[in-house]
């Protein structure tokens, strides 16, 4: 069974500062990709970056980079210059194996990130 | 390019009342998931539909139901509402063969009374 646990229910940054938010997973399969969708108080969940099981770097999108730590099982989310608009939940996924037929996501249970000016 | 669009944004009904939720996909996109998502918690997994059938199902009883059309737009239905339906009901597109991130929609929040 796919399994995502977000230890951290929520968390506080100085703007401009760099932030870490944990997850780790758990799978048996062997081909999987890990998400990290951003939800503002508007409910829609918005795309951040996406790292799969094989690929050797770190993702990087803008000022989101994805520490993947594969046997750990880890994939932790780090944004860089944090800005006030990115207070918001976050919430890390993974999808199993085949990624491109359609499987589901499982979500943890999401780190809510304050921005403090 | 519209991304993925959702009707109505909030909804109300009372306990036994049906629902029917509505789900527009982003352009290019063949497949669409529903996820619910209750206060406090992540999204779980409904169903997922492609060529217009289920293609997959989460752990949800069978009052859960949906629909795809020709044009990839989706419905979800649910029958007999409990209050624990009471949820943000969130819709999800990709393609199918490609990319594989999926792109949400705001979120139908129903209220059940």
């Amino acid at each position: 069974a796919q399994k995502i646990t977000q230890t951290q229910p929520g968390m506080f940054v100085q703007e401009k500062e760099a932030v870490t938010l944990d997850c780790t997973y758990d799978t048996s399969d062997q081909s999987y990709g890990l998400f990290w969708y951003k939800q503002p108080s508007s409910g829609e969940m918005i795309f951040l970056i996406y790292q799969g099981s094989y690929d050797e770097q770190n993702a990087t999108e803008g000022r989101y980079s994805l520490n993947f730590q594969k046997a750990r099982k880890s994939a932790n989310l780090v944004i860089s210059a944090s800005q006030l608009g990115d207070s918001a939940m976050y919430f890390c996924a993974m999808r199993g194996a085949p990624l491109n037929t359609g499987n589901q996501f499982y979500f943890g249970t999401g780190t809510s990130l304050t921005v403090i000016p | 390019d519209a991304g993925v669009t959702q009707s109505p944004t909030h909804l109300i009904k009372t306990r036994g009342q049906q629902v029917t939720l509505r789900c527009s996909p982003k352009s290019g996109h063949d497949t669409v998931s529903w996820y619910q998502q209750a206060l406090g918690q992540g999204p779980q997994f409904i169903f997922q539909y492609y060529e217009e059938e289920e293609r997959q199902r989460g752990n949800f009883p069978d009052r859960f139901s949906g629909h795809q059309f020709p044009n990839y737009s989706s419905e979800l239905n649910v029958n007999a509402l409990l209050l624990g339906d009471s949820a943000l009901y969130l819709c999800a597109s990709r393609q199918t063969w490609g990319r594989t991130e999926a792109f949400f929609g705001q979120g139908t929040r129903l209220t059940v009374v």
